[in-house]
């Protein structure tokens, strides 16, 4: 069964980047024929897609988070990881990863504070 | 971008009540890679619908989606008590993805 688990520091502080690694056990992400993404979720609000990648190492952003978002993909140790640069407090939120559409961690929440 | 609309934004209904949820889009969705997920407090999103009317693996068949192009609706036939929680729609079928706001299915 595909396990996703997202990994990180739960502390960034402004002007920071955050930096997230999600490890996926019971499939592979090579020739996988998914997009690979992450999600976040500030607390009691909605869902805003951060950006996917493909196991090429294609990878599309949302156009509001584009010019601080990086993913990559490492398919030998079967990760891929999310760098956000200078962070301000409204990006305190539970990150997700996912594999779109069907199989999400269970989230990390991300604080920025000093 | 595919802007995604949910109605209404609450709903309450009473266990053993149909539940139906809408979900507009700016734009006809690619494919119609429409999903709909189901999220209940203190807990990451479960796929519930893909591709506008796949059952995802486990999910009851009191679960049902429709629609197509710009229109799409999810059917809770009848509601078990599991089922009071937050749902949203999500492109996948063109970049950048996007989510609803969400539909809150609340206890009347």
């Amino acid at each position: 069964q595909l396990q996703l688990r997202e990994s990180g520091p739960g502390l960034v502080k402004p002007s920071e980047t955050l930096s997230l690694t999600c490890t996926v056990s019971g499939g592979s992400i090579s020739g996988s024929n998914y997009y690979w993404g992450w999600i976040r979720q500030p607390p009691g609000k909605g869902l805003e897609w951060i950006g996917s990648i493909y196991d090429s190492g294609s990878a599309y952003y949302n156009p509001s988070l584009k010019s601080r978002v990086t993913i990559s993909v490492d398919t030998s140790k079967n990760q891929f990881s999310l760098n956000l640069n200078s962070v301000t407090a409204t990006d305190t939120a539970l990150y997700y990863c996912a594999r779109e559409p069907n199989a999400w961690g269970p989230g990390t929440l991300v604080t920025v504070s000093s | 971008e595919c802007v995604l609309t949910q109605s209404p934004g609450t709903l309450s209904l009473s266990p053993g009540d149909r539940a139906t949820l809408s979900c507009r889009a700016s734009q006809s969705v690619g494919y119609n890679y429409l999903a709909w997920l189901q999220q209940k407090p203190g807990q990451a999103p479960r796929l519930l619908i893909s591709g506008a009317s796949s059952r995802a693996t486990g999910i009851p068949d009191r679960f049902s989606g429709s629609g197509s192009g710009t229109d799409f609706t999810l059917t809770i036939s009848r509601l078990e008590p599991e089922d009071f929680a937050v749902y949203f729609c999500q492109q996948y079928g063109s970049f950048p993805f996007t989510f609803g706001p969400g539909t809150k299915v609340d206890l009347k």
